[in-house]
């Protein structure tokens, strides 16, 4: 079974532009979470969509959006990037939505550079 | 605590050490603890799941504990082999329903020297 695929693996991007992020979650699961790690911080939970539908929300400011279609795949667009927007961004898929105790399984995540 | 905190925050120790470290995370409205490893240029991977006070879970040499009461895990490592340095991460949910999303602590770096 393929695992949690992500892309792209790597981005350069400049202040003020706008990057789209993709990720496609293993086979069958309907629940995918992104997360943002930046150096000396742990995972900050950025959203989960589960079914299309947007679960919860981490402490992000709207510049931080995302989707989920209906073949479960989805995409975390940020806009007017920043600096601190540099980071690895993962995401992670559930059998099930958060709650119901069940593993995340993560895919290798984008690094996203922001100069 | 209002978040999950682990320690120590890195760990160093020989090959064939047992070694242990704790994750804190506040003792109401528990719901379920999850651990993972994150080995360098690889994905976290999940280790255990723990949802019951006093659950014990093991998988191989690795081995961990739930106290919901106090709100501690501890993971233990037998034996350590150089293949189990990782940063191993701990995850809880922020409430008593599991209808919000896991809340990661800052990991313990644990390094094996052979």
């Amino acid at each position: 079974k393929a695992g949690v695929t992500q892309t792209p693996r790597y981005l350069i991007k400049t202040r003020g532009q706008q990057v789209t992020l993709s990720c496609s979650p293993i086979s069958g699961h309907r629940s995918v979470s992104w997360y943002q790690q930046t150096p000396g911080q742990g995972l900050q939970f950025l959203f989960e969509y589960f079914s299309e539908t947007q679960r919860n929300k981490g402490n992000f400011p709207g510049r931080f959006s995302g989707r989920q279609f209906s073949n479960s795949r989805s995409e975390m667009n940020v806009s007017t990037l920043e600096l601190g927007d540099s980071a690895l961004y993962l995401c992670a898929s559930s059998l099930y939505a958060s709650g119901t105790n069940n593993e995340q399984f993560f895919g290798p995540g984008t690094r996203l550079t922001v100069l | 605590i209002l978040n999950v905190e682990q320690s120590p925050q890195s760990l160093h120790v020989q090959e064939g050490d047992s070694t242990n470290f704790t994750c804190s995370f506040p003792s109401s409205n528990f719901y379920a603890l999850h651990w993972y490893r994150w080995e360098t240029a690889k994905s976290p991977e999940a280790l255990f799941v723990m949802t019951l006070n006093g659950d014990e879970k093991k998988k191989g040499r690795i081995s961990a504990t739930l106290n919901t009461k106090e709100g501690y895990s501890y993971l233990y490592i037998k034996g350590s082999q150089p293949e189990d340095s990782a940063t191993y991460l701990c995850a809880f949910y922020l409430g008593n329903s599991g209808n919000t999303p896991l809340v990661f602590g800052k990991g313990t770096r644990l390094s094996v020297i052979a």
